[in-house]
């Protein structure tokens, strides 16, 4: 596609249940980032994937959150047992390979958990 | 660990004025990039300008254009001929090779206002 895709744009869960967030990066970025933005605050790097290996996981919050790309394209970033602190918008980036290549972002899940 | 901090919560500026956003960052490193990406309410982050640490001349983008400070560790960015369609979030980013992920670290941000 265009641009970097992001399905649900938004999602609210019940306390409790788990949920998952899709994001469809550009065609051939070898780079895949996940952060977490809460109200009124920068973005927080969650995990990073360079093709289907995730080589760093250290941003994730605690073990009810798990990221895959088992193909090397599309990634899935998922959250069991959602709690209020969960709430925020998700963000999804790609890039190609390389410290200076410019990193596209979707428009993000807003996830709410009541 | 490398820190972004930007001290200007919210800035407002007149059409058509210039108006300048300030970022600092704490690293150790001596080969990063910085980056200002823009937010507007639709949440998708755009680049409006990068900087290479090792290039000395100031990066330049049209109306937008950055002060990079190495030794000072400060990356403003400055908004020339301020339009209505600016007004957004603006986030300052680092971005390092030792990572081995290049991942990007944010600021805080800064709401851009920009009056009729």
């Amino acid at each position: 596609g265009a641009g970097v895709s992001q399905s649900p744009r938004y999602k609210v869960a019940k306390r409790g249940q788990d949920v998952a967030l899709r994001c469809d990066p550009i065609s051939g970025h070898v780079s895949l980032f996940w952060y977490q933005q809460a109200l009124g605050q920068g973005p927080e790097f969650l995990t990073y994937f360079q093709n289907e290996a995730q080589l760093d996981k250290s941003g994730l919050p605690s073990d009810r959150f798990f990221a895959e790309r088992p193909e090397g394209s599309v990634s899935t970033l998922k959250i069991q047992r959602t709690q209020q602190e969960d709430s925020a918008v998700y963000l999804c980036a790609s890039s190609r390979a390389g410290m200076n290549t410019e990193a596209f972002f979707g428009q993000g899940t807003r996830l709410t958990v009541v | 660990a490398q820190t972004v901090t930007q001290s200007q919560p919210e800035m407002s500026v007149q059409e058509a004025e210039t108006v300048t956003l300030s970022c600092t960052y704490d690293t150790s490193e001596s080969d990063y990039y910085l980056f200002w990406y823009k937010q507007p309410p639709s949440r998708q982050m755009i680049l409006v300008i990068r900087q290479e640490a090792y290039k000395q001349q100031n990066a330049t983008e049209n109306r937008f254009s950055v002060n990079f400070q190495k030794a000072a560790k400060s990356f403003s960015l400055k908004i020339s001929d301020s339009q209505l369609g600016d007004a957004a979030m603006y986030f300052c980013a680092y971005r390092s090779p030792t990572s081995g992920t290049y991942k990007y670290i944010f600021g805080t941000g800064t709401r851009l206002k920009v009056l009729a």
